[in-house]
Order: structure tokens, then C-alpha cells, then sequence
């Protein structure tokens, strides 16, 4: 099953403004990892972040966990069109065991 | 090789029949877990394999679904008497060991996508 929500489930901007998605999730984990997915395509690591973290950055890409509430954002700013794809937050360690526990994800169409 | 390779990229199966799905993990890598993605959906876990030993399989659906790494390297998802139900795209994973990819994150293949008619 899945291990929580994404929000929103679509989401659609123009180029050069910021996207943001959120997840939620429901166990303890260890750490919490973003993947971007292209239409037919395998999914592809962006960020991980662990538990004892509350902000990463890497490129235009932040991401802050609130492991209080168990939710997490990801930033992408200044969207390209190559961003347009899907983007999923999944969850690893604790309470899920070695396995990563994946999010509803969200669409993301970035246009020109 | 460099990635996580998956063959084949496609597969249509007739309802019924079996099918074998290929993952060949980026050499050395000792974690690999199978994934199921139905469409529209995040993927969900399979099983988990640590060299040769399945170590979880808790997320196999039925036991038609079996899967199997024999020298640790390369590993084969078999789906028995296929159905529609099992249409999905199914990715491998694959990473050094569980302590990069608590660091680092996993590697995915580009996935199967099995259709079944």
C-alpha cells in the first residue's frame, strides 16, 4: 500500500516560476527521497533527506521534512520545460523496513 | 554496465500465460528490490533480495508472482497464468548496499511494462 499522499496530484505553472509539492507519510522512517519520473521511463534519485534533517538543498531543488507532522516539501525552482514529469516522495527506513514506501505523486507540466 | 538494465522493455501476454522478467543490477550492488507501478499509481514494493538471499516478500500479491536471484547478480520476476489485474509497469532497484542508499538513494531500470490481453 501506498505510504501517504502527495499534493497536489497535478499541478501545472509556467516556465521560470517555482513548483511546489508536498507528501505526507505515516510510519517513523530513516530518511526521505524524492524521484522524478518521465512519461514511460524508470524513475530517476533527485534528494534524499534524512530523519535528523530539516532542509537540503542540491541545484534548484529544496527539500524541508517535518518529521513532526511526517510531511516533507519539495522546491524546484525557476521550472524549466524539461522539468515537466512526475515526482514522487518515497520513504525508507523505521517503521516501513529496508523497503521504500512510495507517495501518490504529483504531476508536474511546466509550459513554455 | 552503468545502469540498472531491465529486459523486456515491453511484454504483451495472453491471459493465462507466464512470464519472465529480467533485471540486471549495476554490477556489485548487493540490495535489489522489485517494484509494481499500475498506471497513474506510485510504485509498490514487491520483494527485496540482499545478494542471493529474498529476504522480504511480503509484498508479492499472490503466489503466482515469484522471484528469484540465484548468483546474486541478475534477477528474474516470474508471474504464472498471467491476468489483467497484473498489467503494470514493474521496475528493479538496485543499490551498493542498504547504507548508500540511505545516503544516496537507489538506482532504477527503466521497467517492464507487461500488458496482459
Amino acid at each position: 500500500s501506498q505510504q501517504g499522499e502527495e499534493d497536489p496530484q497535478a499541478l501545472s505553472i509556467q516556465e521560470g516560476e517555482n513548483a511546489t509539492m508536498n507528501c505526507s507519510y505515516k510510519t517513523s522512517i530513516n530518511n526521505l527521497q524524492w524521484y522524478r519520473q518521465n512519461s514511460g521511463r524508470g524513475l530517476v534519485h533527485l534528494i534524499l533527506i534524512r530523519s535528523n534533517e530539516r532542509e537540503k538543498h542540491s541545484g534548484r531543488l529544496r527539500v524541508t521534512l517535518d518529521t513532526s507532522k511526517k510531511s516533507s516539501s519539495l522546491l524546484i525552482t525557476a521550472s524549466r520545460a524539461a522539468d515537466t514529469a512526475s515526482y514522487f516522495c518515497a520513504t525508507g527506513g523505521g517503521g516501513g523496513g529496508n523497503k521504500l514506501t512510495f507517495g501518490t505523486g504529483t504531476q508536474l507540466k511546466v509550459e513554455l | 554496465g552503468a545502469g540498472v538494465s531491465q529486459s523486456p522493455r515491453y511484454k504483451v501476454a495472453k491471459r493465462g500465460q507466464d512470464v519472465a522478467l529480467r533485471c540486471d543490477p549495476i554490477s556489485g550492488h548487493v540490495s535489489l528490490f522489485w517494484y509494481q507501478q499500475a498506471l497513474g499509481q506510485g510504485p509498490e514494493f514487491l520483494t527485496y533480495f540482499q545478494n542471493e538471499a529474498q529476504l522480504d516478500k511480503s509484498g508479492l500479491p499472490s503466489d503466482r508472482f515469484f522471484a528469484e536471484r540465484p548468483e546474486g547478480s541478475v534477477s528474474t520476476l516470474k508471474i504464472q497464468r498471467t491476468q489483467q489485474e497484473d498489467s503494470a509497469v514493474y521496475l528493479c532497484a538496485s543499490s551498493l548496499d542498504l547504507s548508500q542508499a540511505y545516503s544516496f538513494g537507489y538506482t532504477f531500470g527503466s521497467g517492464t511494462r507487461l500488458t496482459v490481453v
